[in-house]
C-alpha cells in the first residue's frame, strides 16, 4: 500500500541554524500537505504543493515538491525557538491522505 | 469560530468500558477524519466521512466505531475500550476534497487502564 516515509525522526539544532526534513512516497502522489504541530497542541496546515518541481516560500520557510512528485521538503533557515514542533507531510493520492510520521525538532539555545 | 471542537479534553477509562468521543465543526465542511496519534507512530487515521450518513474505514479501524448523522458532528465509540487504544485522538475537517487542508481539533487524550 501506499508509505509516506518521513526522515529524521528527530532533530536537534542551535538556535540560527538551518533545518531541512525530507518526505518519501512509495508511489507518486497527486499534491502533498504541510502541518506543524506545536508540543501539546495539534496539527495546523502550513502549505499545498500540486505542481511537480513546484517551490514555495513562507518566510524564513521553503517548501518543494519533487519533479517526480514522489518526495518533498522542508528547509527551515536560521530556526528560531518558535520552530520547535514536529513537522508533519501528508501525501495525497486517489482520494487517500497519509500522514508521514514526522519529524521533531528540538532548538537549542 | 470555534472551528472544531472536542469533547472530552481528557478521559480516563477502565478496560472494558464504553465511551463516546464527541466532535463538532461549525465551519460547514463535508469531510470529517478521525485520527489517533501514538508516540513514533504518527496520525494514523481511523474512520472518515464524506458527508452526512456516510462513514468509512481508514487504516486502523478495529475497536472502533463512528456515526456522522448530522453534517456538523462525528462521533467515534469504543465499545470495549482495551489498553492499546490508549492515545491522543483527533478529529478533522474539510471542504469535499481531500485535497483541501484539514482543519484539526485540539484532542481528546484518553488513557485506558
Amino acid at each position: 500500500g501506499q508509505q509516506v516515509m518521513q526522515i529524521p525522526q528527530y532533530q536537534h539544532v542551535q538556535e540560527g541554524e538551518d533545518f531541512t526534513t525530507y518526505c518519501n512516497s512509495s508511489t507518486t502522489l497527486s499534491n502533498i500537505q504541510w502541518y506543524k504541530q506545536r508540543p501539546g497542541g495539534h496539527p495546523v496546515f502550513l502549505i499545498q504543493l500540486v505542481k511537480s518541481g513546484e517551490v514555495k516560500k513562507q518566510k524564513r520557510l521553503t517548501f518543494q515538491f519533487g519533479e517526480a512528485k514522489k518526495n518533498s521538503s522542508l528547509h527551515i533557515t536560521a530556526t528560531q525557538t518558535t520552530d520547535v514542533g514536529t513537522y508533519f507531510c501528508a501525501g495525497i493520492r486517489d482520494d487517500k491522505i497519509i500522514f508521514g510520521k514526522g519529524t521533531r525538532l528540538h532548538i537549542l539555545p | 469560530n470555534a472551528g472544531v471542537t472536542q469533547t472530552p479534553k481528557f478521559r480516563v477509562l477502565k478496560t472494558g468500558q464504553s465511551m463516546t468521543l464527541l466532535c463538532a465543526q461549525d465551519m460547514n465542511h463535508e469531510y470529517m477524519y478521525w485520527y489517533r496519534q501514538d508516540p513514533g507512530m504518527g496520525l494514523r487515521l481511523i474512520h472518515y466521512s464524506v458527508g452526512e450518513g456516510t462513514t468509512a474505514k481508514g487504516e486502523v479501524p478495529d475497536g472502533y466505531n463512528v456515526s456522522r448523522l448530522k453534517k456538523q458532528n462525528f462521533l467515534l465509540g469504543l465499545e470495549s475500550a482495551a489498553p492499546s487504544q490508549t492515545s491522543v485522538y483527533f478529529c478533522a475537517s474539510s471542504y469535499p476534497d481531500s485535497v483541501q487542508p484539514q482543519h484539526f481539533g485540539d484532542g481528546t487524550r484518553l488513557s485506558i487502564l
